[in-house]
C-alpha cells in the first residue's frame, strides 16, 4: 500500500514563526502536492512538484514556499506564519502513467494519495 | 467558480437508504475521481472514471460520467453509517504535462443508523 506520511499531525506556531511541514511518501512517485482546507472553500492547491528540485506554483503560493531535494521528500515552508494560515495542510503524491497518442506520450492524471493532514494553528 | 463543484453540500439519509451526489465542472478533462474523507483525516481515493466511459462500479459504489453535461454523479447502495464522510469530485486538466486536480468543495454526507 501507498503510505504518505506528514510530519505532525498537529502543530501550534506564533505569527512571524518559519514553519516547516514535512511530507514523505514511499511509492516512488514522481508528483507531489501541498494543499490547504478550509471550511466552505475545499482543497485548494499551494504547490506541486512533478521531480526532485522541480515545483510549480498552484492556486494561492503566496506566503508559501517549496522543497524538493529528494524524491521521496516535499516541504512546505511558510516563511513568516500569519494567523490567516491557520488551516489543515494536506500532502499527497501521485505517479505518472505516459500513453502514447498521435505520437505524443501524454500523462494520464492518476489517483492522488494523500497523507493524514497537519492542523496547523498560528496565534 | 469551481472546476469541480459538488451538490448537495450536504446529506443526511437513514442506514440502507441510497445516496446519490453530483458533480459538474467546466471545462473539458481526461478523468474524474471521488474521494472520501472522514472527519480531520486525509483523502481516500475512491474510484477514477475515464473521459470515454459513462459508468462505473465499485463495490456499493457506482459512478456515472456524462461529458456532453459536463457532469458526474456517485451512487452509494445500501449506505452504512460508516459511510459518513465528505466525498469530493477531482477532475483534471487536459493541459500536457499539468499533473493538477482541481477538487470541489464537497458533499457532507450524513447516515443516521
Amino acid at each position: 500500500d501507498v503510505k504518505v506520511t506528514q510530519s505532525s499531525r498537529y502543530l501550534v506556531k506564533r505569527t512571524g514563526e518559519k514553519v516547516f511541514l514535512e511530507c514523505v511518501q514511499d511509492m516512488d512517485h514522481e508528483n507531489m502536492f501541498w494543499y490547504r482546507q478550509d471550511p466552505g472553500l475545499g482543497l485548494r492547491l499551494i504547490y506541486f512538484s512533478y521531480d526532485v528540485k522541480m515545483k510549480e506554483k498552484g492556486d494561492i503560493p503566496e506566503g508559501y514556499s517549496v522543497s524538493r531535494e529528494k524524491k521521496e521528500r516535499f516541504s512546505l515552508i511558510l516563511e513568516s506564519a500569519s494567523t490567516n494560515q491557520t488551516s489543515m495542510y494536506l500532502c499527497a503524491s501521485s505517479f505518472t502513467v505516459p500513453q502514447q497518442a498521435g505520437g505524443q506520450y501524454l500523462p494520464l492524471k492518476e489517483t492522488q494519495y494523500f497523507g493524514p493532514g497537519t492542523r496547523l494553528l498560528v496565534l | 467558480s469551481q472546476q469541480g463543484e459538488e451538490d448537495p453540500q450536504a446529506l443526511s439519509i437513514q442506514e440502507g437508504e441510497n445516496a446519490t451526489m453530483n458533480c459538474s465542472y467546466k471545462t473539458s478533462i481526461n478523468n474524474l475521481q471521488w474521494y472520501r474523507q472522514n472527519s480531520g483525516r486525509g483523502l481516500v481515493h475512491l474510484i477514477l472514471i475515464r473521459s470515454n466511459e459513462r459508468e462505473k462500479h465499485s463495490g456499493r459504489l457506482r459512478v456515472t460520467l456524462d461529458t456532453s453535461k459536463k457532469s458526474s454523479s456517485l451512487l452509494i447502495t445500501a449506505s452504512r453509517a460508516a459511510d459518513t464522510a465528505s466525498y469530493f469530485c477531482a477532475t483534471d486538466s487536459l493541459d500536457f504535462g499539468n499533473e493538477k486536480l482541481t477538487f470541489g468543495t464537497g458533499t457532507r454526507l450524513t447516515i443516521i443508523p
